[in-house]
């Protein structure tokens, strides 16, 4: 099983649509958690940092289920400027800091 | 945003050259990292700084050597590279390596072509 696995996509949605993405990870002592964006031939950009109680910003909820070792992006009313890849990122293995990155579900939306 | 920069923004460079990519960042952060990013792969991990400290070589080959005089700046030296060591190189830094203050911001990239 891979460190860090997400569904490479792509998700294809028309505007306003609502649109969810897991990731799921092996090490069950990962302490941090993040979604990040990353547009096309550009640098990832950190989205938000995601909490165990979940967390809200905007139009993005991210949300950890530990038990089933998973993190989820919800991305709602979606905009053409939503679209990019979306990466996940898992710290920590056994208190380590080194970052994991999945490899990026990739969004498109249209008009 | 000029959080963090690199330079150059692309490099060709054939087999025999020695060129040097450089990073900076501007944020006040204690940790730097380099990562390779290869068409349809995952980033990589490269190297690690904190404090100037090298914490992390992600079993990179020596070909590629890092520097880091302070915490503000660091080096990817390349030497004899192969042309499937053409990718983008990113600079990240973070406040922290762990904690709560570890999320990583990243510098543009380099864009490197090996011929």
């Amino acid at each position: 099983r891979k460190e860090v696995e997400q569904d490479p996509g792509p998700f294809n949605v028309p505007e306003g649509a609502t649109v969810a993405f897991n990731c799921t990870y092996s090490n069950s002592a990962s302490q941090s958690f993040f979604w990040y964006r990353q547009d096309c031939r550009k640098e990832p950009k950190l989205l938000m940092s995601v909490y165990s109680s979940g967390n809200e910003d905007g139009r993005f909820t991210a949300q950890l289920n530990r038990a089933s070792q998973y993190i989820s992006l919800l991305i709602r009313d979606s905009k053409l400027s939503d679209s990019a890849t979306y990466l996940c990122v898992v710290k920590g293995r056994g208190g380590s800091y080194i970052p994991t990155f999945g490899r990026g579900t990739s969004l498109i939306v249209h008009p | 945003e000029t959080g963090v920069t690199q330079t150059p923004r692309h490099l060709v460079m054939g087999m025999t050259n020695k060129k040097s990519l450089k990073c900076e960042q501007h944020l006040g952060h204690n940790a730097m990292y380099w990562y390779k990013q290869s068409a349809k792969k995952p980033l990589e991990l490269m190297f690690v700084y904190n404090f100037k400290e090298q914490t992390e070589n992600n079993s990179v080959p020596s070909r590629f050597s890092p520097e880091c005089p302070n915490s503000s700046h660091l080096f990817l030296h390349l030497h004899t590279l192969q042309p499937e060591d053409s990718a983008l190189y990113l600079c990240a830094s973070s406040q922290l390596l762990a904690g709560d203050l570890n999320e990583q911001y990243f510098g543009p990239g380099t864009r490197l072509t090996v011929t």
